[in-house]
């Protein structure tokens, strides 16, 4: 029940192209679902998230949608560049009792080609 | 920048050894959390600190340890270490204010021998 699931665990995209990395969750109870971006050698970074109550969020060129009925969410990334190469968590999380840990899904490695 | 510091970058250590990591959580955060990333484990939560007292823990072996300090640095301390618990150890913090944003160290690379 904790679990969360991601899937590809590789992509290639072309410059221009579409990015899009899905996760499904289980637990019902998770009221947060954050993306990081991790670079080689770096710490993950907080990308984009969003809350249970809405079904799309979007920041610049990456978009969050969410479908709550099947415990599923994507990440979009528009318009990929070279430097989105990385690779990508998703997370869910439920804020109870003022502890808030987050339950990563595995990762994909998203490499953009010129 | 996170914001988030952590000492040191990388340790070389052997087998059955005692290491400490260091963290400084961004300016005014109260929360510290600690993961630890392998190739096979993926992303784990390991514990949180929440102003110096332990709110919650995650799949810690009980030979690791980790405690909060009045200045709000955080120490996880791991001892008798096996060849598995080489991987990198990310530490993050959050503020009160926003408590589910969690923003990440650039970690520490633990090698054990």
């Amino acid at each position: 029940q904790q679990q969360v699931k991601q899937s590809p665990q590789s992509l290639i995209v072309q410059k221009g192209g579409i990015s899009i990395i899905n996760c499904a969750y289980e637990n019902t109870a998770f009221d947060y679902f954050p993306w990081y971006q991790q670079f080689p050698g770096k710490g993950p970074a907080l990308l984009i998230a969003i809350r249970p109550d809405v079904s799309e969020k979007k920041e610049g060129r990456f978009t969050i949608s969410f479908n709550k009925s099947a415990k599923q969410f994507s990440l979009h990334i528009m318009d990929s560049q070279p430097g989105d190469s990385a690779t990508y968590f998703c997370a869910a999380s439920r804020f109870s009792g003022g502890y808030n840990k987050l339950i990563f899904g595995a990762g994909t490695r998203l490499a953009v080609h010129p | 920048d996170s914001g988030v510091t952590q000492t040191p970058k990388h340790l070389i250590t052997a087998t059955g050894q005692r290491v400490t990591l260091r963290c400084s959580p961004r300016s005014g955060d109260l929360s510290v959390y600690w993961y630890q990333q392998s190739l096979d484990q993926g992303l784990q939560f390991l514990i949180q600190y929440y102003n110096g007292e332990e709110r919650a823990k995650g799949n810690i072996l009980e030979r690791f340890s980790a405690q909060q300090f009045p200045d709000l640095h955080s120490e996880l301390n791991l001892s008798s270490l096996e060849l598995g618990d080489s991987a990198l150890y990310f530490c993050a913090s959050s503020a009160s204010g926003t408590p589910y944003e969690q923003y990440f160290g650039p970690g520490t690379r633990l090698t054990v021998t």
